[in-house]
């Protein structure tokens, strides 16, 4: 199966701008999570999706938000993006179900800077 | 929320050494326990992962314990190599209905050849 792809690879904004970022799970895998990482807060949970539905959400401001399709994909935006935005954000994806319910599959990541 | 604290934030050990990194948690609901592996560079890469109703697993090399009562949880690598170089990270959840992964903040591994 092809891994968990992330959209796009790279990205330079500036402050106040706004950003969509998208990630693609494994096929068959429903749960979709996104976690954004610093080198000064490490890895922090987002939130994440499940049947389109947004199940569970971390400690972030509502400038934070994301969706996910019916295909499962999901997308994450940012509005009035702020210099301490600037992250790597990875996505994982997760089965749910069966014997590997448990695991998450992280993608490449998008690097984020914002100027 | 749950909060997931992890020691020691560097180690480095000489080549076909032992490495003991471990975890401790804060929300007795958190049932599985991965760790994850990340290279410079790279997407971090489960490694090995213990539920809650194991005390204990192995995989070649690689083992972590849990002790629930105790709330803490650690990873173990045996006879080390050049190549376990990387940051190794553990998390913790609520389980599959619940995949909101706390992280430790990571431990660098630099094993010396």
């Amino acid at each position: 199966k092809a891994g968990v792809t992330q959209t796009p690879r790279y990205l330079i904004k500036t402050r106040g701008q706004q950003v969509t970022l998208s990630c693609s799970p494994i096929s068959g895998h429903r749960s979709v999570s996104w976690y954004q990482q610093t080198p000064g807060q490490g890895l922090q949970f987002l939130f994440e999706y499940f049947s389109e539905t947004q199940r569970n959400k971390g400690n972030f401001p509502g400038r934070f938000s994301g969706r996910q399709f019916s295909n499962s994909r999901s997308e994450m935006n940012v509005s009035t993006l702020e210099l301490g935005d600037s992250a790597l954000y990875l996505c994982a994806s997760s089965p749910v179900t069966g014997l590997e319910s448990y695991e998450q599959y992280f993608g490449p990541g998008t690097r984020l800077t914002v100027t | 929320g749950e909060n997931v604290e992890q020691h020691p934030s560097t180690l480095s050990v000489q080549e076909g050494d032992s490495a003991v990194i471990k975890c401790t948690y804060s929300d007795s609901a958190s049932n599985y326990f991965p760790w994850y592996k990340q290279e410079l560079g790279k997407r971090p890469q489960l490694i090995i992962d213990i539920r809650s109703n194991v005390g204990e697993k192995k995989d070649q090399r690689i083992a972590v314990t849990l002790n629930k009562t105790a709330k803490h949880f650690s990873l173990h690598i045996t006879e080390t190599q050049p190549e376990d170089s990387a940051v190794y990270f553990c998390a913790a959840s609520r389980g599959r209905r619940n995949n909101d992964m706390r992280f430790g903040a990571g431990t660098r591994l630099t094993v010396k050849p």
